[in-house]
């Protein structure tokens, strides 16, 4: 089964400490997006990457890093500096063409106390 | 912020009837996408229609787009309970389709009674 992954589904945290999102995709994609949606609001995008080793910045990366070292992975750190972690957070590729949908993983929601 | 405006936030219906949802966005766009989302999932593309074209089907959803207005409907004929979930649309800026950044609304969210 073609899809994404991304684990794990729910993560806790304290705050100040550095927290990876997995996300994993055999779709052959080219493109991976980390969006970040918070309660009752549409997706805000932090960071996407069009080929491997290249990644740039989105509406919101202040406080997250990213790293495309192989095309089906996409990890997502959180770091300390962000300053409202707690959010639902979802992943999504593409394939390189023009105008194709965006393919979504089943998200993971963070909650840092 | 370059993100949509849909209305309405959450609209409740009996099974049977059908459900209008409307988008407005801001810059001009190459296409437009509708996405469906189920609680604490990730987001389905439902259909896409592009600048240049008024008006979609697939199944039973009915897309249209008005760029004049910078506008689109989606209409869900014959609900379902099965139907109840957030909708999304999506859009991407002219200039910028070969990255495939999608500004999303904040979506409408539908319950279909049975």
């Amino acid at each position: 089964d073609g899809g994404i992954t991304q684990s794990p589904k729910y993560l806790f945290r304290k705050e100040g400490q550095n927290v990876t999102l997995s996300c994993e995709q055999n779709l052959n994609h080219d493109a991976m997006y980390w969006y970040r949606q918070d309660p009752g609001q549409g997706l805000r995008l932090i960071y996407y990457s069009q080929i491997v080793n290249d990644f740039q910045k989105g509406d919101i990366a202040e406080g997250y890093s990213v790293s495309r070292e192989k095309k089906e992975s996409f990890p997502l750190t959180v770091t300390s500096a962000q300053k409202n972690p707690t959010a639902f957070y979802l992943c999504a590729s593409r394939p390189g063409q023009n105008n194709s949908p965006l393919h979504f993983g089943n998200g993971t929601r963070l909650t840092v106390t | 912020s370059q993100q949509g405006e849909e209305d309405p936030q959450a609209l409740s219906i009996q099974e049977g009837e059908n459900a209008t949802m409307n988008c407005s966005y801001k810059t001009s766009i190459n296409n437009l996408q509708w996405y469906r989302q189920n609680s604490g999932r990730g987001l389905v593309h439902l259909i896409l229609i592009r600048s240049n074209e008024r008006e979609k089907h697939s199944g039973r959803l009915r897309v249209t787009l008005d760029t004049s207005k910078k506008s689109s409907s989606l209409l869900i004929t014959a609900s379902r309970a099965a139907d109840t979930a957030s909708y999304f649309c999506a859009t991407d800026a002219r200039g910028s389709s070969n990255t495939g950044k999608l500004i999303f609304g904040q979506g409408t969210t539908l319950q279909v009674k049975p």
